[in-house]
């Protein structure tokens, strides 16, 4: 079965410093992993996705995640954090089933103190 | 491109009652999901359609049933609703059903049930 482990509920940060989201899977074949991001009373929008090409994923809005199967992690950064950031952020990862559902871990709430 | 619409935007049900779910999409994608999420749970998958004319049951079909007559509609219906079915409903589609596809999500309906 696969999984996401999302550790921290709520992260906050200070505007101007490094954002740092942890996703952890659990997958007994190649994982697709994707990191989505929800502003309030919003719907979900697509950050990046993982998909085997390169370990290194740039997504939109200065965030990137490395992909390390070593640690069966896919973490979200950025160096810099916005006002504008504050969100709630999913990590999913694809199911291999005939749905190909996303799994979605239980999500991480970013806060941004000015 | 209005992407994917869903009605209502909320809704307050007495138990008991039915309801449906409206979600429609003007990108022509072949697959679509619907989702629940529920705080702390993240987002788990209903129902899903990879092609008009086809249905399959996700992690909680119980108490839900969907029908997918064209490529651009997909109801969600509540036959007999109970305070348990309260949640944020998202309805998703993606080209194909390929592990790789993106997932492109609505704003959802936020439901309670009483």
């Amino acid at each position: 079965a696969q999984s996401v482990t999302q550790l921290g509920s709520h992260v906050s940060v200070s505007e101007g410093a490094l954002v740092l989201l942890r996703c952890n899977y659990s997958s007994s074949v190649p994982p697709y992993l994707f990191w989505y991001v929800q502003y309030p009373n919003q719907g979900l929008q697509l950050l990046l996705k993982y998909t085997s090409a390169a370990t290194l994923v740039k997504g939109i809005n200065g965030f990137e995640a490395e992909f390390k199967k070593s640690e069966t992690s896919f973490h979200l950064t950025k160096p810099s954090a916005h006002m504008s950031d504050a969100a709630e952020y999913f990590c999913a990862v694809r199911a291999m089933d005939s749905s190909y559902k996303l799994i979605f871990g239980s999500g991480t709430r970013l806060l941004v103190r000015p | 491109t209005a992407g994917i619409t869903q009605a209502p935007t909320s809704q307050i049900l007495a138990a008991g009652r039915s309801m449906t779910l409206r979600c429609t999409q003007d990108m022509r994608h072949n697959a679509m999901y619907w989702y629940r999420q529920d705080l702390g749970l993240g987002l788990r998958l209903i129902h899903y359609s990879n092609t008009a004319g086809t249905t399959g049951k996700g992690e909680v079909p119980d108490g839900y049933s969907v029908s997918r007559a064209n490529t651009d509609d997909f109801p969600l219906t509540l036959a007999s609703a109970v305070p348990s079915q309260t949640s944020v409903y998202f309805c998703a589609s993606s080209v194909t059903g390929r592990v790789t596809d993106t997932q492109y999500f609505g704003p959802g309906t936020r439901l309670t049930v009483l």
